[in-house]
């Protein structure tokens, strides 16, 4: 699987857009960009996935470069609950081994 | 909306005892997760369970460690003799295919004293 890099931490204003960066540039043609996100102590929640098409849903959208390097969660107005560490997990989908593989994240801490 | 569930939220044990930490999975669900997470630390895989058996296993997966779906639904972690080590969260989580994400459940926080 390809690794990704995140930044460590970032903030964001509450009712701004947080826009998190993450690199996978070893990524392979058959794999997905996952973003999660852990609030505290609590298990690790889904946000959104993609190939190589943007993809939008109702709680996030993630913006895939057009070589799949690199990729951008957006939060598009984020909240005090928002705050959170964010991971971005590239993993094979349709193969029956895989399991995300977790790696620092980001911390976001939204601000009023 | 459909959830993963585990019980206990909570186990304290003494060093060297038996732990069984317990999971119910979203229904329609086929594959299986283990995750632990150590105070501090990011989330690291334990083992995958599909069609009643381990698919894939970490290198923290020793054979203090077992796992099995006993009735069907529940789906189990079984340390045989804890280590002050392994006081962690362990989380589990489920998949309805390998299309789809995985929903993790609450997890149980595990103290070894």
């Amino acid at each position: 699987d390809a690794k990704t890099t995140q930044p460590t931490s970032m903030d964001c204003a509450e009712g701004r857009a947080a826009n998190l960066p993450c690199n996978h540039s070893t990524i392979s043609g058959n794999e997905y960009v996952y973003w999660y996100r852990q609030i505290h102590s609590q298990g690790p929640q889904y946000i959104i996935h993609g190939l190589k098409n943007n993809e939008t849903n109702e709680m996030a959208s993630l913006i895939i470069t057009e070589d799949r390097k690199s990729s951008t969660l957006i939060l598009p107005h984020a909240t005090l609950r928002d705050t959170a560490v964010y991971y971005c997990i590239v993993r094979v989908a349709g193969n029956n081994n895989n399991d995300m593989r977790f790696g620092a994240g980001t911390r976001l801490t939204v601000k009023p | 909306e459909p959830e993963v569930t585990q019980t206990p939220s909570h186990q304290v044990t003494q060093m060297g005892q038996e732990v069984i930490l317990r999971c119910v999975p979203i229904s329609n669900h086929l594959y299986f997760y283990w995750y632990r997470q150590i105070l501090g630390q990011k989330v690291e895989f334990l083992v995958s369970f599909y069609n009643n058996e381990i698919s894939e296993k970490s290198e923290i997966f020793d054979d203090q460690f077992s796992v099995e779906r006993p009735d069907g639904s529940n789906f189990t972690l079984k340390i045989r003799s804890t280590k002050l080590e392994d006081s962690a969260m362990y989380f589990c989580a489920t998949l309805e295919s390998q299309l789809h994400e995985q929903f993790f459940g609450p997890g149980t926080r595990l103290t070894v004293l």
